[in-house]
């Protein structure tokens, strides 16, 4: 069982589509990170969450604790945005997600 | 600021052979996390360090696997002896205070043990 499901694996969208990628865990967590990661190998971290909502630029990171649940969303999408998207909690210890896999399409 | 720092940016070694990886740190950060990603396994947490001293090895696959971090500036991950089922790409990753922060990724080095 894994303690942390991605969805949905893969995504292809049209350039300016709206863009939601879920994170689900089950294991009490401290924080909750969502990374990128380009075709070329380097990874960014994206976002740092404990509570509630995070915004930077076209992208919107929401988690709700009692749910255990949280979403990666991308406003007006853009094929450079084409990308690895993993989600990651830590607690006692870290699980990370298998990725999910977003092409945008000029 | 450079960002994290790694070298090799790409190992290749036959197998039986020592492989140490290299790594430098943010400036001031207290934190470092070595990582290792694989298709079969993807991102998986080797080891993590707190103001030099490992607080987490219970990722570290096997006695094989050591790290350490003798100074705030550097941290080496070595495989002795290397096996072709350690091949993947090795991160290491840095953030300001606990594991709880934003953490500040390497560029990897890939490894290839043949």
């Amino acid at each position: 069982k894994n303690e942390v499901e991605q969805s949905p694996q893969n995504l292809t969208a049209q350039e300016g589509e709206f863009i939601t990628i879920n994170c689900s865990y089950s294991v009490g967590i401290s924080a909750l990170h969502w990374l990128q990661q380009h075709p070329g190998g380097g990874i960014v971290s994206l976002f740092m969450l404990s509570s509630g909502k995070k915004k930077h630029g076209r992208l919107i990171a929401t988690i709700n604790i009692q749910e255990k649940h949280s979403s990666l969303h991308i406003t007006a999408s853009h094929p450079r945005d084409s990308a690895v998207y993993i989600c990651a909690v830590t607690g006692n210890q870290f699980y990370f997600g298998t990725g999910t896999s977003l092409t945008v399409i000029p | 600021d450079a960002g994290v720092i790694q070298s090799p940016r790409h190992e290749v070694t036959e197998m039986g052979q020592e492989v140490t990886l290299r790594c430098k740190p943010i400036s001031g950060h207290n934190s470092l996390f070595w990582y290792r990603q694989t298709m079969m396994r993807g991102l998986e947490l080797l080891i993590y360090f707190n103001n030099n001293v490992p607080i987490d090895d219970s990722g570290m696959p096997e006695d094989r696997f050591s790290a350490k971090m003798p100074n705030a500036s550097f941290s080496t991950l070595k495989i002795q002896p290397s096996e072709p089922r350690d091949s993947a790409v090795y991160f290491c990753a840095s953030s300001l205070t606990t594991r709880y922060n934003e953490q500040f990724f390497g560029p990897g080095t890939r490894l290839t043990v043949l």
